[in-house]
């Protein structure tokens, strides 16, 4: 099976600062990996797919990056609605979709 | 508008079983990769189960053997039977739609881009 780990679990920053969060697959994934963006007592909803794909919709400050065992997603500019917890996803192994344990992002 | 919406959860004793539903419109439930993905309390995303528009089945580990994906074409409805429920089951079970993107070149690509609201399930005695 396929390990996600996330780090750092949770971070805390402002409105306007760059923030990035690291995501790491126990095995090569190519490219397949995935990013939500979860609030609370909602659903998750998808920001970036095949690792770098911007869904459509989602604000051009979300950007993915990586391939094989690391990958990253950095905002920008951290807005007010960016405040939320952010898992990523491996589907190389779609009979065995792989969240990671999440990055919570509150308010400094 | 494509939509999921879950059914079917509630309060269930150890031991017993249940069943949600999880109705499509917009889209057809057998033409996609359909998934189960639950939450606990405080906790985050785990993967459940998933039944491939060819009608494979594939489960976690945590629920092998006892929980059963299926669907029914002509309701556009993807069920999740579970049964010889754990306290650790107790969770908000989300319904999502695998979407497929080709790569030219590539292999195709999956993620989740549609979600209903969830049911929430509770394992007590």
């Amino acid at each position: 099976d396929i390990e996600m780990t996330q780090s750092p679990s949770s971070l805390s920053a402002s409105v306007g600062d760059r923030v990035t969060i690291t995501c790491r697959a126990s095995q090569s994934i190519s490219t397949y990996l995935n990013w939500y963006q979860q609030k609370p007592g909602k659903a998750p909803k998808v920001l970036i797919y095949a690792a770098s794909t911007l869904q459509s919709g989602v604000p051009s400050r979300f950007t993915g990056s990586g391939s094989g065992t690391d990958f990253t997603l950095t905002i920008s500019s951290l807005q007010p609605e960016d405040f939320a917890t952010y898992y990523c996803q491996q589907s190389y192994i779609t009979s065995l979709f792989t969240f990671g344990p999440g990055t919570k992002v509150d308010i400094k | 508008e494509v939509q999921l919406v879950e059914s079917g959860g509630g309060l269930v004793h150890p031991g017993g079983s249940l069943r949600l539903s999880c109705a499509g419109s917009g889209l057809t439930v057998s033409g996609n990769y359909m998934n189960w993905v639950r939450q606990a309390p405080g906790k985050g995303l785990e993967w459940v189960s998933i039944i491939y528009s060819g009608g494979r089945t594939y489960y976690a580990d945590s629920v092998k053997g006892r929980f059963t994906i299926s669907r029914d074409n002509s309701k556009n409805t993807v069920y999740l039977q579970m049964n010889n429920v754990r306290d650790e089951d107790t969770a908000v079970y989300y319904c999502a739609r695998a979407r497929e993107w080709e790569l030219p070149g590539a292999y195709y690509y999956y993620y989740m881009d549609v979600w209903g609201k969830g049911t929430t399930v509770t394992v007590s005695s």
